[in-house]
C-alpha cells in the first residue's frame, strides 16, 4: 500500500469554524491532490499540489484553500466550515504504478460534519 | 469537459453469476482508466488499470477492457462472490499528472 496517511479521521465542527485537514505521504511524490465525495456527485477535486509551494485550483474549490511547505505534508483548509462542506475528503497521491503508467493512490479518508 | 458516466447506478445478481459494469467517457483523449472498489465508509481500492494503448488488463476474475474510439470501458467479474458487494467506480486521467475525473459509480449486491 502507498504511504498516505490523513487525519484526522473523523471530525465533527460548527459552521463557521475553522479546520484543517492533513494529508501525510512518505512515498516523495510530488503531485498531491484533495477530492471530496457526496452522494450524487462521485468524486470532485478540490485543489491539488505540483511541488512545495504549488498549486492550483479544482473543480469545486470555493471555500477552500491549501498549502504545501513539505513535499509529504499536503493541508486542505476550510477557513470557515459551512454545512454544505459536510462530505467525506480524500487526498491522492500520484506515482508510476507496477503498470508502467501513472496511477492516483488514495489515504483512507476524513469524515468532516460541519453542524 | 469531460465527463464519465456508469450504468447501472445499481446492480443486484445472485451469486456465480458473470456480470459487466460499464463505464462511459465523453473525450477520448486520456492518458489512462483505473477501475476501484469501495466498501462503505471506506476509501477506494484499484482493482485495475488501463493505458491509453491497451485493450485489456486481467487480475484474477477480474477484467477491464478499454475501447478508447468509441469512449468506453467495462469491468467483467466472473463468479461473483457475496464479497464483491461494493461500489465500483471509474475514473479516467487526461494527462500523466492530471486528476481522475470520477463516475458516480455502480453499487454491487451479489446475493448468497
Amino acid at each position: 500500500d502507498a504511504g498516505i496517511t490523513q487525519s484526522p479521521r473523523h471530525k465533527v465542527t460548527e459552521t463557521g469554524t475553522p479546520v484543517t485537514l492533513r494529508c501525510h505521504q512518505t512515498e516523495n511524490h510530488r503531485y498531491m491532490y484533495w477530492y471530496r465525495q457526496d452522494p450524487g456527485h462521485g468524486l470532485r477535486l478540490i485543489h491539488y499540489s505540483y511541488g512545495v509551494k504549488d498549486t492550483d485550483k479544482g473543480e469545486v474549490s470555493d471555500g477552500y484553500s491549501v498549502s504545501r511547505s513539505k513535499t509529504e505534508d499536503f493541508l486542505l483548509t476550510l477557513e470557515s466550515a459551512t454545512s454544505s462542506q459536510t462530505s467525506v475528503y480524500f487526498c491522492a497521491i500520484s506515482g508510476i504504478g507496477t503498470s508502467g503508467s501513472y496511477e492516483q493512490y488514495f489515504g483512507p479518508g476524513t469524515r468532516l460534519t460541519v453542524t | 469537459k469531460q465527463e464519465v458516466t456508469q450504468i447501472p447506478a445499481a446492480l443486484s445478481v445472485p451469486e456465480g453469476e458473470n456480470l459487466v459494469l460499464n463505464c462511459s467517457f465523453t473525450d477520448s483523449a486520456i492518458y489512462n482508466l483505473q477501475w476501484f472498489r469501495q466498501d462503505p465508509g471506506k476509501g477506494l481500492t484499484s482493482l485495475l488499470l488501463i493505458q491509453s494503448s491497451q485493450r485489456e488488463q486481467t487480475s484474477g476474475r477480474l477484467n477491464a477492457s478499454l475501447d478508447k474510439s468509441s469512449g468506453r470501458s467495462t469491468l467483467y467479474i466472473a463468479a461473483s462472490q457475496p464479497g464483491d458487494s461494493a461500489t465500483y467506480l471509474c475514473a479516467v486521467k487526461e494527462g500523466s499528472q492530471g486528476n481522475l475525473i470520477f463516475g458516480k459509480g455502480t453499487k454491487l449486491s451479489v446475493k448468497p
